[in-house]
C-alpha cells in the first residue's frame, strides 16, 4: 500500500460525459502528479501540483483540467469525452521533488 | 516518452537467467529512476541514479548509468518469478523552477519469468 488513494477505481462512461477523478496524496506529500497511461502512449505525464499551486504541464488536452485543494487532495477532471480518452489514470504523489513517487492503484476509465 | 527510449520492449527469459534492460536519452540526465508495474497496477520506486558512473543495487536487481549520463541499464541476476512485471526508466527533464518536477517515462519493458 503506497499511501495513495484514488478513487473510483473503475468507471464506464459515454462519449461527451463529464467525469472526475479524485486522488489523496500520502499524509504530508505537498506533490501530486497525474498521469494517463494507455496501450498504445504508455504513461504519459499529464500535470504536477506542489503545495496547491501548478507546477508543471504536460500533454494534458484542453478538455482536461485539474486542481490541488488547501487539504492538498486532488481532482481531474475530464470533460467532453472521447473514446481514446480510455485508459488508466494514475495520481502519484512526494514530498518534494526527488524522483521517488508514490503512486495510486489507479484509476480505469472506459468510454463507451 | 520521446525523450526516453527502453529496450527492449518485451522479454522473457528462463527463471534462474541473467537480463539487461536499457533505457536511452538523446539529452544528458538529471536524475534517472527506475520503476517497476505489475499489470494494472501503480508503478514502484526501484531507485534512482544522479552521478554519472553511479551503480546501485537492491537485491538481485542493479542499475548503472553511464558517465555521460545519458544512458542506464537495469540489471537482474538469477531472474525469478517475483521479478516479472513492467520495468519503467523516468527522467526529470528539469523545468528549473522550485517546486517543479516533471517526471517523465520510457514505454516500458514487459517482462515474463518462465519457470
Amino acid at each position: 500500500d503506497s499511501g495513495v488513494t484514488q478513487t473510483p477505481k473503475h468507471l464506464i462512461t459515454a462519449t461527451g460525459q463529464r467525469v472526475t477523478l479524485r486522488c489523496s496524496p500520502r499524509s504530508g506529500d505537498l506533490s501530486v502528479y497525474w498521469y494517463q497511461q494507455s496501450l498504445d502512449q504508455g504513461l504519459q505525464f499529464l500535470i504536477q501540483y506542489y503545495n496547491g499551486e501548478e507546477r508543471a504541464k504536460g500533454n494534458i488536452l484542453e478538455r482536461f483540467s485539474a486542481q490541488q485543494f488547501p487539504d492538498l487532495h486532488s481532482e481531474l477532471n475530464l470533460s467532453s469525452l472521447e473514446l481514446g480518452d480510455s485508459a488508466l489514470y494514475f495520481c502519484a504523489s512526494s514530498v518534494r521533488y526527488t524522483g521517488e513517487l508514490f503512486f495510486g492503484e489507479g484509476s480505469r476509465l472506459t468510454v463507451l | 516518452s520521446q525523450e526516453l527510449e527502453q529496450s527492449p520492449q518485451s522479454l522473457i527469459v528462463q527463471e534462474g537467467k541473467n537480463l539487461t534492460i536499457n533505457c536511452t536519452s538523446s539529452k544528458t540526465l538529471y536524475g534517472l529512476y527506475w520503476y517497476k508495474q505489475k499489470y494494472g497496477e501503480g508503478l514502484i520506486f526501484l531507485m534512482m541514479l544522479q552521478k554519472g558512473g553511479e551503480e546501485k543495487s537492491h537485491e538481485k536487481i542493479t542499475a548503472k548509468l553511464d558517465e555521460k549520463k545519458q544512458q542506464s541499464s537495469l540489471h537482474i541476476t538469477a531472474s525469478q518469478p517475483s521479478h516479472a512485471g513492467i520495468y519503467l526508466c523516468g527522467a526529470d527533464i528539469g523545468l528549473l523552477i522550485q517546486g517543479a518536477q516533471k517526471l517523465v517515462f520510457g514505454q516500458g519493458t514487459r517482462l515474463t519469468i518462465n519457470p
